[in-house]
């Protein structure tokens, strides 16, 4: 594809459901970010894939956070029982160079609501 | 921990004039680098400009540029000719390199609205 995709687009939860989003990179970009973005405020990093190894998730809230790249392209984001605070849009970015200093290029984000 | 802030959470500017957006941030590190990113209703995230911390010409693109002043910490936004297009949030982020990876710290924004 041209760009990030991410799906669903929106998601409606109800508390206490598990929930999985999914990112599509760029094909060929090595770096992958997860961010969530609260209502009204920036980004905040969530963790960061160098192909399939998740080399930092020290930006995930809590234990309920899990991430994956099984195959170093597709990344899916799973939030487990789900809270009202996580009610947030989660960004997904990627970047070719595997320092990630490069250009990251950002989906249109999944917007997640729980209930 | 690094923490970014963007003091002007609205601003507004009359087409073809310019605005400066302002930033800054608080770090202990020597080699980091900077960016503005622009964020359309659409919500896609889009890359305006970077600046490496150890550059010290300001960066530029077009009708935008930024003025760098490392030692206060600041990291402003000028967009000149401001163009309807450039109605959007607008956020600073801060990257540092680690050995395990990359982490961004981003601003909250600054909504710029740009009046025909």
């Amino acid at each position: 594809g041209a760009g990030v995709s991410q799906s669903p687009r929106y998601k409606v939860a109800k508390r206490g459901q598990d929930v999985a989003l999914r990112c599509d990179p760029i094909s060929g970009h090595v770096s992958l970010f997860w961010y969530q973005q609260a209502l009204g405020q920036g980004p905040e990093f969530l963790t960061y894939f160098q192909n399939e190894a998740q080399l930092d998730k020290s930006g995930l809230p809590s234990d309920r956070f899990f991430a994956e790249r099984p195959e170093g392209s597709v990344s899916t984001l799973k939030i487990q029982r789900t809270q009202q605070e996580d009610s947030a849009v989660y960004l997904c970015a990627s970047s070719f160079p595997t320092s990630g200093t490069d250009t990251q290029y950002f989906g249109p984000g999944t917007r997640l609501t729980v209930l | 921990a690094q923490t970014v802030t963007q003091s002007q959470p609205e601003m507004s500017v009359q087409e073809a004039e310019t605005v400066t957006l302002s930033c800054t941030y608080d770090t202990s590190e020597n080699n980091y680098y900077l960016f503005w990113y622009k964020q359309p209703p659409s919500r896609q995230m889009i890359l305006v400009i970077r600046q490496e911390a150890y550059k010290q010409q300001n960066a530029t693109e077009n009708r935008f540029s930024v003025n760098f002043q490392k030692a206060a910490k600041s990291f402003s936004l000028k967009i000149s000719d401001s163009q309807l297009g450039d109605t959007a949030m607008y956020f600073c982020a801060f990257m540092k390199q680690y050995s395990t990876g990359n982490q961004f710290y981003f601003g909250t924004g600054t909504s710029l609205t740009v009046i025909p």
